[in-house]
């Protein structure tokens, strides 16, 4: 079945530096990949998100890659803040047949250290 | 209304009891999905619903959980025979639209949550 894979678990960069985490994804056949953020007892809420048909979006300090080939992407956070730390989930749509089905991965809790 | 929202937002119950959870999502959203999180986990696809009916309940883990939506709004998730690995914050998203033309109307928003602690 389809099945997203994200690494690491936890990340601690310094305050300023940047952040890089890591999601592969089963299914070639997916093509919406979205990142949520999940700061402690609050809801997961989308950051960024992107479609198949680009390699890269970004939105400030956030930029996603895709390669499609390999079937995996990236979230990339540069010049990190202390109000970045929380859990990153990636996520990724099902096959044809579910393709509103959207899969999480386990998670990255980073940590910003000052 | 302005958000998703989730009742209760804590459950605590015995083994064997019956529960019911429930999502009311934003006005107008016609998808809507189930997700269950335990700690340090992401969340865990259960069942998503376009409309009334269940479009995919493939996430479902067994026969004791169950899920409604009769008037293609609020949702009702029913779980039998509480078990205490059923223990887990229970979220609820919806979204504009579901399906395979995944054009911006379909980002997921979230529900705070329901805590459910089977003892």
């Amino acid at each position: 079945g389809e099945n997203v894979e994200q690494h690491p678990s936890t990340l601690s960069v310094q305050e300023g530096d940047s952040a890089v985490i890591k999601c592969t994804y089963s299914d070639s056949a997916s093509n919406y990949f979205p990142w949520y953020k999940q700061e402690l007892g609050k809801r997961p809420q989308l950051i960024i998100d992107i479609r198949s048909n680009v390699g890269e979006k970004k939105d400030q300090r956030i930029a996603v890659t895709l390669n499609k080939t390999a079937k995996h992407f990236s979230l990339h956070i540069t010049e990190t803040q202390p109000e970045d730390s929380a859990v990153y989930f990636c996520a990724a749509n099902g096959p044809y047949s579910s393709a509103s089905k959207i899969i999480f991965g386990s998670g990255t809790r980073l940590s910003i250290r000052p | 209304g302005a958000g998703v929202s989730q009742t209760p937002s804590n459950k605590v119950t015995e083994k064997g009891k019956y529960v019911e959870l429930r999502c009311d999502p934003i006005s107008g959203h016609t998808a809507l999905y189930w997700y269950r999180q335990s700690l340090g986990q992401g969340p865990e696809f259960l069942i998503y619903f376009q409309g009334t009916g269940a479009a995919d309940d493939s996430g479902l883990p067994n026969d004791r959980f169950f899920a409604v939506r009769p008037e293609g709004s609020v949702s009702t998730l029913k779980i039998q025979r509480t078990e205490r690995g059923d223990s887990a914050v229970y979220l609820c998203a919806s979204s504009l639209i579901g399906g395979m033309d995944f054009s911006g109307a379909n980002v997921l928003t979230f529900g705070a949550g329901s805590r459910l602690t089977v003892l």
